[in-house]
């Protein structure tokens, strides 16, 4: 069975740019949710989907988005890239929240 | 609102030591879901164990034990006789009653020397 799929591993990009991360979630999984990995403030709640509605929304600027295909797949967003967006973007899957979460490897974003 | 608290940043072992991970968490909801991650350098967060507010019975997997104990709102991890594979960083996480998302704490680096 596969696990969480994250696309690509690694990005490098310029203060003003956007970016789209890509997630593939377990097969018949059909909440994903994204977080963000700092340093300095951990792990942090971005959104969360299911059944391509936005379920829940983390304390983030709206320059952070995201949505959910008909086939799971979700994709996130960040537009006008800050030096502080640079971190480790993890995607999660789950059948019943319930019973957790199977994340993905990351990506992981430098913004230079 | 819910708050999990790993008071211990980093702790260094010796191969074959036993070692306790702590975790307190805080929440006004009498159901809620309490998880352990690990994340070994690769960065991926592996899914250790998951224990629901009702369930207190501890568990033991392994070298991997669970005690969980609502009357001190902690549910800490013991690893025993660790080993240089178990060095990662553990992460305690509460998801709260109707709400899906995980609340992580700010996680524990464990380092086990050979």
């Amino acid at each position: 069975k596969a696990g969480v799929t994250q696309t690509p591993r690694y990005l490098i990009k310029t203060r003003g740019q956007q970016v789209t991360l890509s997630c593939s979630p377990i097969s018949g999984h059909r909440s994903v949710s994204w977080y963000q990995q700092t340093p300095g403030q951990g792990l942090q709640f971005l959104f969360e989907y299911f059944s391509e509605t936005q379920r829940n929304k983390g304390n983030f600027p709206g320059r952070f988005s995201g949505r959910q295909f008909s086939n799971s797949r979700s994709e996130m967003n960040v537009s006008t890239l800050e030096l502080g967006d640079s971190a480790l973007y993890l995607c999660a899957s789950s059948l019943e929240y319930r019973d957790g979460y199977t994340f993905g490897s990351g990506t992981r974003l430098t913004v230079v | 609102a819910q708050k999990v608290t790993q008071a211990q940043t980093e702790i260094s072992v010796v191969e074959k030591e036993d070692v306790t991970l702590d975790c307190v968490y805080e929440t006004r909801d009498t159901t809620y879901y309490l998880f352990w991650y690990k994340q070994p350098p690769s960065g991926e967060l592996v899914f250790l164990i998951r224990r629901n507010s009702f369930d207190e019975q501890n568990e033991i997997s392994g070298r991997y034990s669970w005690n969980f104990q609502k009357s001190t709102s902690s549910f800490n991890f013991t690893i025993t006789a660790s080993q240089v594979v178990d060095s990662a960083v553990y992460f305690c996480a509460l998801i709260q009653g109707g709400y899906s998302t995980l609340t992580f704490g700010k996680g524990t680096m464990l380092l086990v020397s050979p």
